[in-house]
């Protein structure tokens, strides 16, 4: 059974803390992203990366950062965390193309910045 | 961007009843897929269908089914004989090259016993 797994799916963090995000997926993807999830906005796309320590910013990548130092690990940072970025985060992996296929999720972090 | 159109932000439907989902979306391109994920609350957000645009007939999955019209950029989703188990939140989605997928702002299903 293909698996996205995520560290945390709930976490509460202080103003100015730094926070680690870590997804993992198990189906050897070349493809991760992340995104936010928002009440009537979607999911907004923040990184993705298509190989081992290549990253694309996504629409919205101010205040975060990636890593990916291993194929099946992706992991979002959060350099200095404000109130405006409490939210559902969401982990997704693919299989790049030409195969264009569906994106697999994680069940999602939700984090609350005080 | 691509943009992806949900114009309804919540929709009900009655358990066993037919219910379509609406979604529109904005691109240049001839050649590219289209997706419906289902979100039940608190859990992980799954695959329901997809659509080759190249493809000119409608795919289907047991109870669900797409009306793609291509020229309109329309992609809705129909669900017959609805369960409870359908309740979620549906969110349409666009890729070109399968490297970047963009998403609508969803739709909340509620079904009714």
């Amino acid at each position: 059974d293909v698996k996205v797994t995520q560290s945390s799916r709930y976490l509460v963090k202080r103003t100015g803390e730094k926070v680690f995000l870590e997804c993992v997926q198990d189906m050897d993807h070349e493809n991760m992203f992340w995104y936010r999830q928002d009440p009537g906005l979607g999911l907004r796309l923040i990184y993705f990366s298509y190989d081992v320590k290549m990253k694309e910013k996504g629409d919205i990548p101010e205040g975060y950062s990636v890593s990916r130092e291993k194929k099946e690990r992706f992991s979002l940072i959060l350099e200095s965390a404000s109130t405006n970025q409490t939210s559902m985060y969401l982990c997704a992996s693919s299989l790049q193309a030409p195969f264009i296929n569906e994106q697999f999720f994680g069940p999602g972090t939700r984090l609350t910045v005080l | 961007a691509q943009t992806v159109t949900q114009s309804q932000p919540e929709m009900s439907v009655q358990e066993a009843e037919t219910v379509t989902l609406s979604c529109t979306y904005d691109t240049s391109e001839s050649d590219y897929y289209l997706f419906w994920y289902k979100q039940p609350p608190s859990r992980q957000m799954i695959l329901v269908i997809r659509q080759e645009a190249y493809k000119q007939q409608n795919a289907t999955e047991n109870r669900f089914s797409v009306n793609f019209q291509k020229a309109a950029k329309s992609f809705s989703l129909k669900i017959s004989d609805s369960q409870l188990g359908d309740a979620a939140m549906y969110f349409c989605a666009y890729s070109l090259t399968g490297n970047q997928f963009y998403f609508g702002t969803g739709t909340s299903l509620t079904v009714i016993p």
